[in-house]
């Protein structure tokens, strides 16, 4: 149990174009669901959380306009990556947490790899 | 601000023999959870082991097993019998009680040799 996809795992784009990452629970629902950025050989930072219903919280930094998330269903979270640069050239994971106690852990995803060009 | 300290970049282990990480925390909080998480070549993070601040037991998971110091503020992680899929990144991270943020070290590169 606690499987969480992602798709899709890997993706190049052009300068400018916008990119958009999906996160999936598959086999239970997640109130909340995590987006990270990690640069090689760095630790994950948290970018923003992502409730049900609501708008996201991002971290102190992370641009809200650039990096659009919506968490549209129980099972569903979307990060959209907007007007790309290769300074936004990262690894990108995702994780979610089972019903709506802050005791629950988080099961992650197997990242997005996003090469802009 | 509460920080994670991870001060082994890279460790080396026998495969069969024991190895402990560190980690060490800092935070007035009375209220926490401390987590150990395995990311293997695949980038896929995968929990290990979980501690509650206010269990005194240390937490154990097969081959897994923890030092909690809560006055030290030290969270170590011990692996017993490494085994060649032990070979991975491993992160220390904090969580306070009440809140969803996840703090990550800097991570341990484990290499495990046959």
């Amino acid at each position: 149990g606690a499987v969480v996809s992602q798709h899709p795992s890997w993706v190049i784009c052009k300068s400018g174009t916008s990119v958009k990452i999906e996160c999936r629970s598959l086999d239970f629902q997640a109130t909340t669901m995590f987006w990270y950025r990690q640069f090689p050989k760095q630790s994950l930072m948290l970018m923003a959380t992502s409730n049900e219903g609501s708008k996201a919280t991002y971290e102190q930094g992370v641009e809200k306009d650039k990096f659009l998330i919506n968490h549209a269903s129980l099972t569903l979270s979307t990060l959209t990556v907007t007007s790309a640069h290769p300074e936004d050239s990262s690894f990108y994971i995702c994780s979610a947490r089972p019903g709506g106690s802050s005791q629950e852990t988080q099961y992650f995803g197997p990242g997005t790899r996003l090469l802009v060009l | 601000a509460q920080t994670v300290t991870q001060s082994q970049p890279e460790m080396s282990v026998q495969e069969a023999e024991t190895v402990t990480l560190s980690c060490t925390y800092d935070t007035s909080e009375s209220d926490y959870y401390l987590f150990w998480y395995k990311q293997p070549p695949s980038r896929q993070m995968i929990l290990v082991i979980r501690q509650e601040a206010y269990k005194q037991q240390n937490a154990t998971e097969n081959r897994f097993s923890v030092n909690f110091q809560k006055a030290a503020k030290s969270f170590s992680l011990k692996i017993s019998d490494s085994q060649l899929g032990d070979a991975a990144m491993y992160f220390c991270a904090y969580r306070k009680g009440a809140t969803n943020k996840l703090i990550f070290g800097t991570g341990t590169l484990l290499a495990v040799q046959p």
